[in-house]
């Protein structure tokens, strides 16, 4: 298995222009889900999906847009970049949402560099 | 909205000595608890993780305690070796919408081990 794959690894965009993290999952992982993380922050939840069809904003949303056509899949779009999103970006799945019996791991893909000039 | 608090933010220590990091949650609800090594320029990746239902679990070097009623769980690495240094966080479980797998994370504790 490849876990989770993110693309691209590095990324410059100007303000104003648009594009699309790419995250795909060959786990049949139900959940999946983006954060960011930036210096002193932590890593903080944009959006995440528990299934195909089904998505749901985090902490931090406001500027991103997500969707889950396919259990495997799960892009993240910026629709018009801001110097403020230039940050490290995280793909991360894990079986299931939690319950008492569900080790609750995520799986983090190997994360995508943004810089917006 | 809920959060979670990290302390140290920055801890150095002698090759060999103990490291406690700890870390307070506000979401009574909250019931899972796993702690992420992350190495400079990698992924974060599971080291240790504990349920409300367990006080503390241990795993070789490192155990994880938590306390329910005060609303904090540290993690503890004994006999520490240089390859510990690493980014640290913890992070809790919290019901968003119709979901209660979300992770609220701690900002980070950098652990450096001097030989």
């Amino acid at each position: 298995n490849a876990g989770v794959t993110q693309t691209p690894k590095f990324q410059v965009l100007k303000t104003g222009q648009s594009m699309t993290l790419q995250c795909a999952q060959d786990m049949n992982h139900e959940y999946m889900s983006w954060y960011r993380q930036d210096p002193g922050m932590g890593l903080r939840l944009i959006h995440y999906s528990v299934g195909a069809g089904i998505t749901d904003q985090g902490e931090v949303p406001n500027g991103y847009n997500v969707s889950r056509s396919t259990t495997e899949d799960f892009p993240l779009r910026l629709l018009s970049a801001a110097p403020s999103q230039t940050s490290v970006y995280f793909c991360a799945s894990t079986p299931n949402v939690w319950d008492n019996t569900n080790t609750g791991e995520l799986f983090f893909g190997e994360g995508s560099r943004l810089t917006v000039l | 909205g809920e959060n979670v608090e990290q302390h140290p933010s920055t801890l150095s220590v002698q090759e060999g000595d103990s490291a406690v990091i700890k870390c307070t949650y506000s979401d009574s609800a909250s019931n899972y608890f796993p702690w992420y090594k992350q190495e400079l320029g990698k992924r974060p990746q599971l080291i240790i993780d504990i349920r409300s239902n367990v006080g503390e679990k241990k795993d070789q070097r490192i155990a994880v305690t938590l306390n329910k009623t005060a609303k904090h769980f540290s993690l503890h690495i004994t006999e520490t070796q240089p390859e510990d240094s690493a980014v640290y966080f913890c992070a809790a479980s919290i019901r968003h919408g119709g979901s209660q797998g979300n992770l609220i994370f701690g900002k980070g504790t950098k652990l450096s081990v001097k030989p």
